[in-house]
């Protein structure tokens, strides 16, 4: 079974510095999307990546895919407090098309 | 963009009833729907994929007697919870999608038995 794994688990920041989410998965997958969940609430898509070396950016979001090493980055630039929720990652299992595995999840909160 | 609907947001029963979760695409063809679950805090684990007019293929560990899934459209998918019990209670949440498009995530049912 495709594993995936998020570092860090927890994220504390401060408004204005930047951080990186890590995403890192088991099996070889051309596929990736990163997702957000407020609390309560379900999720809301956020980047999909589809070959290695992809990069996209949204606002203060930025997502890169590395497929030769399984690892895809959500990186943080300044971040504010709305940027507080949880981040997942997502990966697609080759064998089984559309299946999609999260990740553990990254809870991050932007303190003023 | 695409929408899915999943309804009731948030339901309360008591323990041995069943509960049933629609989820529908509005303006796509979800020829696959999968079902989640989280617990709190926790990421989303996946109970089932179903596919238009056939029978679910649940993951292990899911118990289909207890979780039915019915895919009778192309646009709604529903799973029901038989006799639940409050170790039942969750966040579910449904999704569907096409081909390589992300999937399109319902706004979650949060179930919880008393």
């Amino acid at each position: 079974e495709l594993k995936v794994e998020q570092n860090p688990l927890f994220l504390s920041m401060q408004e204005g510095k930047n951080y990186t989410i890590y995403c890192n998965y088991s099996t070889t997958s051309d596929r990736l999307y990163w997702y957000r969940q407020d609390p309560g609430k379900s999720l809301e898509s956020l980047f999909v990546l589809l070959s290695n070396g992809a990069v996209k950016q949204e606002g203060r979001l930025m997502a890169s895919l590395d497929t030769k090493a399984r690892l895809s980055t959500l990186h943080i630039t300044a971040a504010v407090h709305d940027l507080s929720a949880t981040y997942f990652c997502a990966v697609v299992d080759p064998n089984t098309g559309n299946q999609f595995y999260f990740g553990t999840g990254t809870s991050l909160t932007v303190i003023p | 963009g695409a929408v899915v609907s999943q309804h009731p947001s948030r339901v309360i029963c008591k323990s041995g009833t069943s509960v049933k979760i629609e989820c529908r695409s509005l303006d796509f063809q979800a020829t696959t729907m999968f079902w989640y679950r989280q617990f709190p805090k926790q990421s989303l684990m996946l109970m089932a994929t179903s596919n238009e007019g056939s029978k679910a293929t649940y993951e292990q560990g899911v118990e289909k007697d207890k979780f039915l899934i019915n895919h009778a459209s192309l646009t709604l998918s529903t799973l029901t919870v038989t006799s639940a019990h409050p170790e039942d209670s969750s966040f579910y949440i449904c999704s569907g999608g096409q081909g390589l498009s992300p999937l399109h995530f319902g706004n979650g049912t949060r179930l919880t038995v008393t």
